[in-house]
């Protein structure tokens, strides 16, 4: 059965403090791996997404990188409004997005 | 761009009337939009796949007859929850997926709160 799996459930980070994120995912037929960011009664706003094992992409204090098995999403030195929870999400044969339950993070100045 | 809207964001209903909600690309076309579900701290829950023009295509276990879906034109898809109860009370959101590249993203609106009294 195709899974995504978020860790950890939720993470407290001082301000400056670097840490990752991870998802892991078993599914055949991967179309892309997908993070997003969700702010408490939001829809998810789009962060990146990665098609190839190898591929990195960057965006201000953040970086998702993808291996065959597994995404990270890394924060450099956060500021207090990057908490939020963080979303990924796999695409799979029609284009369907199949969630993980999501890491809270939370950043204290 | 790819900003996607949806109205209301917040609805609180009696229990045994409908409620309508709109999920509308404002500056790309969407040929295919989605709807959630999302429960307090669980993450988001497929709930339908809406295309334009066709039926909408429903995931196992949720009922086509309560949540009515409508994909009228490349830029706006209704969900109605019918004769609804306290149970149907979450949060429900949309996405539409933008033709073209970049492929297979999904953009999602700002939810909509749905309070069955």
């Amino acid at each position: 059965e195709d899974q995504v799996t978020q860790s950890p459930e939720a993470l407290r980070l001082q301000e400056g403090e670097s840490s990752s994120l991870n998802c892991s995912y078993t599914v055949s037929g991967l179309r892309g791996l997908f993070w997003y960011r969700q702010d408490p009664g939001k829809g998810p706003e789009f962060l990146f997404t990665l098609y190839s094992a190898g591929e990195e992409k960057e965006k201000e204090r953040l970086k998702a990188t993808l291996t065959k098995k597994e995404s990270f999403l890394h924060i450099t030195a956060p500021k207090p409004e990057d908490s939020a929870t963080y979303l990924c999400a796999v695409s799979y044969n029609d284009y369907k997005l199949s969630f993980g339950a999501g890491t809270t993070v939370t950043v204290r100045a | 761009g790819a900003v996607v809207s949806q109205h209301p964001s917040w609805v609180i209903c009696k229990s045994g009337t409908s409620v309508k909600i709109e999920c509308r690309s404002l500056d790309f076309q969407a040929t295919t939009m989605f709807w959630y579900r999302q429960f307090p701290k669980q993450s988001l829950m497929l709930m339908a796949t809406s295309n334009e023009g066709s039926k909408a295509t429903y995931e196992q276990g949720v009922e086509k007859d309560k949540f009515l879906i409508n994909h009228a034109s490349l830029t706006l898809s209704t969900l109605t929850v019918t004769s609804a109860h306290p149970e149907d009370s979450s949060f429900y959101i949309c996405s539409a997926k933008a033709t073209g590249y970049p492929k297979n993203i999904q953009y999602f609106g700002a939810g909509t709160r749905l309070s069955v009294l």
